[in-house]
C-alpha cells in the first residue's frame, strides 16, 4: 500500500472556474476526511465519510463545495465557481478508527487566480 | 465546541537538547483522545504520538513523549535529543470518542527548527 494519494499535486485555475480533486485513502481504511489548511494555520474541518456514507460536513461546505465517496473507496472534492478565498491547501487523510488518528495524503495546492 | 490552542508559533532548539511544545484544550468532554502531528516543510503530515484521555499515563516514542494533564487541559510534548529531522511545523489536535463523530479539531501550529 502506497499511503493516501492525492491528485493533482497543484491546481492553478481562474477564479469562476471548478476544480475537482481526487483522494484515494488505504484500502484497509473506511474513515475518509477532508481538511482544509491555510498558511501558518492548522487544518479545518471539511467533511468525513464512512465507508460511502458522507456522516459529517462543517458549514464551511458552502453549496459551491460539494464532496462524494462512491462505494466507499476513492473520494471527490469539487468547488464550483471558485473564489479568491478558496486558495488553500485540501488535505485528505483516512483511518481504521478515529482513535488510532490519521494518515494524511500530500494534499492538493490550490491557487485562485 | 472544543478549541485547541497552541500558544508558541515559533520555537527554536539546539540539536541534541530537549524542547517542550505546549497546547492546552478546551472541552465539556470527559472521553477523548490527544494527538500530536509533524509536518515538516514541504511534505506530508505524519501521527507522532497519540494519548487516550482515560489513560493517566503519559504516551512516550522513542524520542517524543507528552505530559498529559486532563484537568488542567495540557498536553505538551517532549521533544529529547532533538535532530535536524525534526525541523517541522507540530499539530496537537483533539477528538471525541463518545459518538460517530470523525472531526478532529486542530490547534495552529508551532514551527520547530532545530539548530546544528
Amino acid at each position: 500500500d502506497t499511503g493516501v494519494s492525492q491528485d493533482p499535486r497543484h491546481k492553478i485555475t481562474k477564479r469562476g472556474q471548478n476544480v475537482t480533486f481526487r483522494c484515494d485513502p488505504i484500502s484497509e481504511h473506511n474513515r475518509l476526511y477532508w481538511y482544509r489548511q491555510t498558511l501558518g494555520q492548522g487544518p479545518e474541518f471539511l467533511t468525513y465519510f464512512q465507508n460511502e456514507a458522507q456522516l459529517e460536513k462543517s458549514r464551511l461546505l458552502s453549496d459551491r463545495f460539494s464532496a462524494e465517496r462512491p462505494k466507499g473507496s476513492f473520494s471527490t472534492l469539487e468547488i464550483q465557481r471558485t473564489e479568491q478565498g478558496d486558495s488553500a491547501m485540501y488535505l485528505c487523510a483516512s483511518s481504521s478508527s478515529r482513535i488510532y488518528g490519521y494518515t494524511f495524503g500530500s494534499g492538493t495546492r490550490l491557487t485562485v487566480v | 465546541a472544543q478549541t485547541v490552542t497552541q500558544s508558541q508559533p515559533e520555537m527554536s532548539v539546539q540539536e541534541a537538547e530537549t524542547v517542550t511544545l505546549s497546547c492546552t484544550y478546551d472541552t465539556s468532554e470527559n472521553n477523548y483522545y490527544l494527538f500530536w502531528y509533524k509536518q515538516p516543510p514541504s511534505r506530508q503530515m505524519i501521527l507522532v504520538i497519540r494519548q487516550e484521555a482515560y489513560k493517566q499515563q503519559n504516551a512516550t516514542e522513542n524520542r517524543f513523549s507528552v505530559n498529559f494533564q486532563k484537568a488542567a487541559k495540557s498536553f505538551s510534548l517532549k521533544i529529547s535529543d532533538s535532530q535536524l529531522g525534526d525541523t517541522a511545523m507540530y499539530f496537537c489536535a483533539f477528538i471525541q470518542s463518545n459518538t460517530n463523530a470523525g472531526k478532529s479539531t486542530f490547534g495552529d501550529g508551532t514551527t520547530l527548527t532545530v539548530k546544528p
